[in-house]
């Protein structure tokens, strides 16, 4: 049981590059996130999917967009890349569709860097 | 606007020792105070929660403080280990959002 798989693990990019981030989970989970990390910022909400077809905006949402492919998969992508996007992004899954209360399982990360 | 704040930055205990993290939040709607532990190089794990209809909750060495009026919660650490040595981070929810709002986190160095 893999839980939230994430890929890559390190990238990167030069100004002005885009990339997608993948992410996949298979514990049957309907809710999705991003997450960027950041010193002394915690972990800040980018983009979410409650349920497969739905998506909406986090705390930082701006130079990102997102898909929710299927149950399974959620992408994020950085279309024309900044130095201010170099951060490690987390993907991270729970069950409930709309109730905070339950865990969120994380992946390992992405590392990304833009020069 | 940081809805979470959270203290100390950084903090070194010696191995036996008592380590106390503090959060502090502003929403009344939150309703769900978890907090997570997090290892270079991985993603963070949850490590305890607890609800506002309760003051206190603990798991083995762990344990959560509330202040419901304070609008405050912290984690204590017992008999802190150097195993424990990582990140910490608290966050608060809303029962019907789905959404957590994260602490900027704590780094916890146990010396042996």
């Amino acid at each position: 049981n893999a839980g939230v798989t994430q890929t890559p693990k390190f990238q990167v990019l030069k100004t002005g590059q885009s990339m997608t981030l993948q992410c996949a989970q298979d514990m049957n989970h309907n809710s999705m996130y991003w997450y960027r990390q950041d010193p002394g910022m915690g972990l800040r909400l980018i983009y979410y999917s409650a349920s497969e077809g739905t998506t909406d905006k986090g705390e930082v949402p701006n130079g990102y967009n997102v898909s929710r492919l299927n149950k399974r998969e959620f992408s994020l992508r950085l279309e024309s890349a900044a130095p201010s996007q170099t951060s490690v992004y987390f993907c991270a899954s729970t069950y409930s569709r709309q109730r905070s209360n339950q865990p969120q399982h994380f992946g390992d990360g992405t590392r990304l860097s833009i020069l | 606007q940081q809805q979470v704040k959270q203290s100390p930055q950084s903090l070194i205990v010696q191995k036996g020792g008592i380590s106390i993290i503090n959060c502090a939040y502003e929403n009344t709607a939150f309703d769900y105070f978890p907090w997570y532990q997090q290892f270079p190089g991985k993603g963070p794990a949850l490590l305890i929660a607890i609800r506002p209809d309760v003051s206190e909750k603990k798991e083995g060495r762990f344990t959560i403080s509330f202040n419901k009026s304070a609008k405050q919660f912290s984690l204590h650490i017992m008999d802190s280990q150097p195993g424990d040595s990582a990140t910490y981070f608290c966050a608060a929810g809303s029962s019907n959002t789905g959404k957590l709002i994260f602490g900027q986190g704590t780094t916890l160095q146990v010396k042996p």
